[in-house]
């Protein structure tokens, strides 16, 4: 059963289109990440936010931007996509309490021509 | 910053066989959890280690947290096609404090279960 939504599944969009990901839970949680991942590879934190009004930049660096005004909302922008930002975005939610698991949208294949 | 590393990155069998998967870090992890990523889809919580020298079974896995919550392996037993799929180890912060921001995750171990 899927608490967190993320739309667009996949995305075919020219180089220098503003992007926008969405991401949604219905889960109440404080917690929401955004990762970078290449198929079948590793996860890359890139943000994540505490709860209402507050975003931290992960442990890769991204171009991207975020912003967390409502609890269950999480949207990724991309201003000018590039052929570099081409990648699997998944997006995740957890509660704020510790040893409690992430829970994950199924992500967006994004890819920029 | 924490590492968790993931032993083997690819892993291909024949079914039926026997395999272990590892994951090591020369930190001490709160809890440490068990992820499984099919293709398109995001990762999908197997487990949770919590407590030095656990084991926990979920059918043909089993889960073993190290006696000093450093690392922690997966053992799967006649594996199946259907195991099939990239397998995660992430640890929880010990000393983050209540709520840790974020799980550090290993690079994944790949795994083909052939039939």
């Amino acid at each position: 059963e899927a608490d967190i939504y993320q739309t667009p599944r996949y995305l075919v969009i020219g180089t220098g289109k503003k992007i926008t990901l969405e991401c949604s839970q219905t889960m109440g949680h404080d917690k929401m990440y955004w990762y970078q991942q290449d198929p079948g590879m590793e996860l890359h934190l890139i943000h994540y936010s505490y709860g209402v009004n507050s975003t931290e930049k992960g442990d890769l660096s991204s171009e991207s931007t975020v912003s967390r005004i409502r609890t269950e909302h999480f949207p990724l922008t991309l201003e000018s996509a590039r052929p570099s930002h081409t990648s699997q975005y998944l997006c995740a939610s957890s509660p704020d309490i510790p040893n409690q698991p992430q829970h994950f949208g199924d992500g967006t294949r994004l890819s920029i021509l | 910053t924490q590492l968790l590393e993931q032993s083997p990155q690819f892993l291909s069998i024949q079914e039926g066989e026997n395999l272990t998967v590892y994951c090591n870090s020369s930190s001490v992890f709160s809890s440490l959890q068990w992820y499984r990523q099919e293709p398109g889809e995001g990762p999908v919580l197997l487990v949770t280690v919590v407590t030095g020298g656990e084991v926990k079974k979920l059918k043909r896995l089993t889960f073993q947290f190290g006696d000093a919550r450093k690392d922690s392996s997966l053992h799967i037993t006649a594996a199946q096609p259907g195991d099939t799929g990239l397998y995660l180890c992430a640890g929880d912060d010990e000393y983050s404090g209540a709520g840790s921001y974020q799980l550090t995750f290993g690079k994944g171990t790949k795994l083909s279960v052939i039939p």
